[in-house]
């Protein structure tokens, strides 16, 4: 059974930093590219971030470009979001989700979610 | 510029059936849509994918209740036999090249 768990949210102070964690089970990791994927309170899903099986090649959606780094540890097993100069918009629950990879970017299994409250 | 339209909300009665739809612009029209739900105060779970050629897959454990289709750039769910615990929002995602694209959502309501 897939399984994605989030850690790593809490409560920083705007312009602090953050780093996620998901641990994945179930599958072999190095074989799916993984995702990072935010919900604000009460609104919908926003794509945050992709990565590819091996690591080499990440997309960043344009909102968090410069800010945040996705990056994977295979060996591990875990998926990380390194965030960077925090703002209050940057407040959501975080998912991480797999997808295929090689182009295919269809988002099969979804973690529980970690929440990131960015405020003074 | 990749964009994705739902409509906002849907409503109908229980037992009935429901059908949302999801609409692609810009972009390469060869990439799936995918149908993910959220029931409230949970996360989303992955529905089913709706590939180009018309063929489609759906979750570990997703009921029949639940079908799709695909017509060029739109993709359809029908929620079929519609039950309270299916209240919630529904949501389609699709990519091009290095972006990935959610819609707005749709808000199914039974009445």
């Amino acid at each position: 059974e897939v399984q994605l768990l989030e850690s790593g949210g809490g409560l920083v102070q705007p312009g602090g930093s953050l780093r996620l964690s998901c641990a994945a089970s179930g599958f072999t990791f190095m074989n799916y590219a993984m995702n990072w994927v935010r919900q604000a309170p009460g609104e919908g899903l926003e794509w945050v971030s992709i990565i590819s099986g091996d690591g080499a090649t990440t997309f960043h959606a344009n909102s968090v470009q410069g800010r945040f780094t996705i990056s994977r540890d295979n060996s591990q097993n875990t998926l990380y979001l390194q965030m960077n100069s925090l703002s209050v918009e940057d407040t959501a629950v975080y998912y991480c989700a797999k997808a295929p990879g090689g182009g295919d970017w269809a988002l099969e299994h979804w973690g529980q979610g970690t929440l990131v409250t960015v405020s003074s | 510029q990749l964009v994705v339209t739902q409509s906002p909300s849907a409503s109908a009665s229980l037992g009935a059936s429901v059908k949302l739809t999801c609409s692609r612009s810009g972009g390469h029209n060869s990439y799936a849509i995918v149908w993910h739900q959220q029931l409230p105060e949970k996360g989303p779970r992955y529905l089913m994918r709706l590939n180009s050629d018309g063929s489609h897959s759906k979750g570990d454990g997703i009921p029949g209740r639940f079908s799709g289709s695909r017509s060029g750039t739109e993709g359809y769910l029908t929620i079929s036999n519609l039950q309270s615990g299916d209240e919630g929002d529904y949501y389609c995602q699709t990519w091009d090249a290095g972006i990935l694209v959610f819609g707005s959502g749709t808000k199914v309501t039974v009445l």
